[in-house]
């Protein structure tokens, strides 16, 4: 049983550049989870989505952080421009439609921007 | 805004020590709380989950309590070994706030050989 695949696992870029991360939940999972890791200020929620559609993107950092779902199986975290202060491990999360149940993580993209 | 704490931040202890990780919420309307391991260089792993209603979880040498009115939980660690090593965190998911996870700030163990 696979579990929740990101990509890429390390992301070394410029600042200024675009930066995609990608997620593929578990399949049958309904909710899907964006965080974020750093040393400061630890794991933060950015953005979570249930049956696809954003419900909470209070902790998306600013206007250059987008997220998207297009379908159950993928979804993508975009940074335009990035920053040197974006550097941090990105985790995306799945888990089934009830808050009673697990968030299953994936490995993370560690992103670094020079 | 819920805040979650952990003490202590790091912990060394021989290995076959029992040992006792602490996590304390400020927001006792909680729905419930988990408890995460991080090995490094990977993601959390889901360790335990107690609903608000329950008072403890068991799974093998790991059991939870929590403690709701008083904004504490606590994750005992039986018989500890090497690779008990990791990052545990804690983190609550409050009543109406959906799945939305705040996470603790983490005990690092190391147990030694």
């Amino acid at each position: 049983d696979a579990g929740v695949i990101q990509s890429p696992r390390h992301e070394v870029t410029e600042m200024g550049q675009e930066v995609t991360l990608r997620c593929k939940p578990i399949s049958g999972h309904n909710s899907l989870f964006w965080y974020r890791q750093t040393m400061m200020r630890g794991l933060e929620l950015l953005i979570y989505f249930n049956n696809n559609v954003p419900i909470d993107d209070s902790g998306m950092p600013e206007d250059r952080f987008s997220a998207k779902m297009p379908n159950a199986s993928f979804s993508t975290l975009k940074i335009q421009p990035s920053e040197p202060r974006d550097s941090a491990v990105y985790f995306c999360a799945s888990t089934e439609n009830y808050s009673n149940q697990p968030q299953h993580f994936g490995d993370g993209t560690r992103l670094s921007i020079l | 805004k819920q805040e979650v704490t952990q003490i202590p931040a790091a912990l060394s202890v021989p290995e076959g020590e029992n040992l006792v990780l602490n996590c304390s919420f400020t927001d006792s309307a909680i729905y419930n709380l988990q408890w995460f391991r991080q090995d490094p260089g990977k993601g959390l792993t889901s360790l335990l989950l107690i609903q608000s209603s329950q008072r403890e979880q068991t799974s093998g040498r790991l059991n939870a309590s929590l403690d709701k009115s008083s904004g504490r939980s606590t994750l005992y660690i039986a018989a500890s070994q090497p690779g008990d090593s990791a990052t545990y965190l804690c983190a609550v998911t409050l009543r109406g706030g959906g799945n939305k996870l705040t996470f603790g700030t983490g005990t690092q163990l190391k147990v030694e050989l």
